[in-house]
């Protein structure tokens, strides 16, 4: 399976400090991305890192990857409550039917106490 | 927002009960793919359309079927629903000549079976 993991499953930090979250993925990506879910709601897309790319900035948002290890973190710095959320990294298939297709791992849910 | 709508927002419905979800994509989307997650899991992938052929499913039996129609709009059916159907079920839209395969997802649909 191509599914990716996240790692931890859970999280519960303080308003102010960071959040790492990372992703693991068994196969060849050309892209890596990452989602939030508020509360079984729908995904928002956060950032697209491509496989040619080793680090992206959005915001507070910071991704790193390392295909040789077929991983990747999400780091979002200084957290409010309103990250409080699920977050999942997803991988989309390259090749065959459904191309394009995301595969996701079970997530993170991040908890932020004020 | 991501400009993709579903509907309903909730349903509740019987065991051995029909129900058809609806989707509109985000315009000039030529893609609709659609996903279901349970609780606690990442979403799962159950088929994708593109222009109006069935692109590919996943592991999801024939009583999961769907449409979609020549504006972009999607429909996902569902036959002889099963207690395991209860799931948050989400359409995403994309634009499948590009090589980002990014997806935008609408808010989903909570199905409840009973």
């Amino acid at each position: 399976s191509q599914q990716g993991e996240e790692d931890p499953q859970a999280l519960s930090i303080q308003e102010g400090e960071n959040a790492t979250m990372n992703c693991s993925y068994k196969t060849s990506i050309n892209n890596l991305q990452w989602y939030r879910q508020n509360s079984g709601r729908g995904l928002v897309h956060l950032i697209l890192i491509r496989s040619n790319e080793r680090e992206k900035h959005s915001g507070r948002l910071r991704v790193t990857l390392d295909t040789s290890k077929k991983s990747s973190s999400l780091l979002i710095t200084a957290s409010r409550a309103a990250d409080t959320a699920s977050y999942f990294c997803a991988t989309p298939r390259l090749r065959g039917s459904t191309l394009g297709r995301l595969y996701f791992g079970r997530g993170t849910q991040l908890t932020v106490w004020p | 927002e991501t400009g993709v709508t579903q509907s309903p927002t909730h349903l509740i419905k019987t065991r051995g009960q029909q129900v058809t979800l609806r989707c509109s994509s985000q315009s000039g989307h030529n893609t609709v793919s659609w996903y279901q997650q349970a609780l606690g899991q990442g979403p799962q992938f159950i088929f994708q359309y593109y222009r109006e052929e069935e692109n590919g499913r996943g592991n999801f039996p024939p009583r999961f079927s769907g449409l979609q129609f020549p504006n972009y709009s999607s429909e996902l059916n569902v036959n002889a629903l099963e207690l395991d159907d209860s799931a948050l079920y989400l359409c995403a839209s994309s634009w499948t000549s590009g090589s980002s395969y990014e997806q935008y997802f609408g808010p989903g649909t909570r199905l409840t079976v009973t």
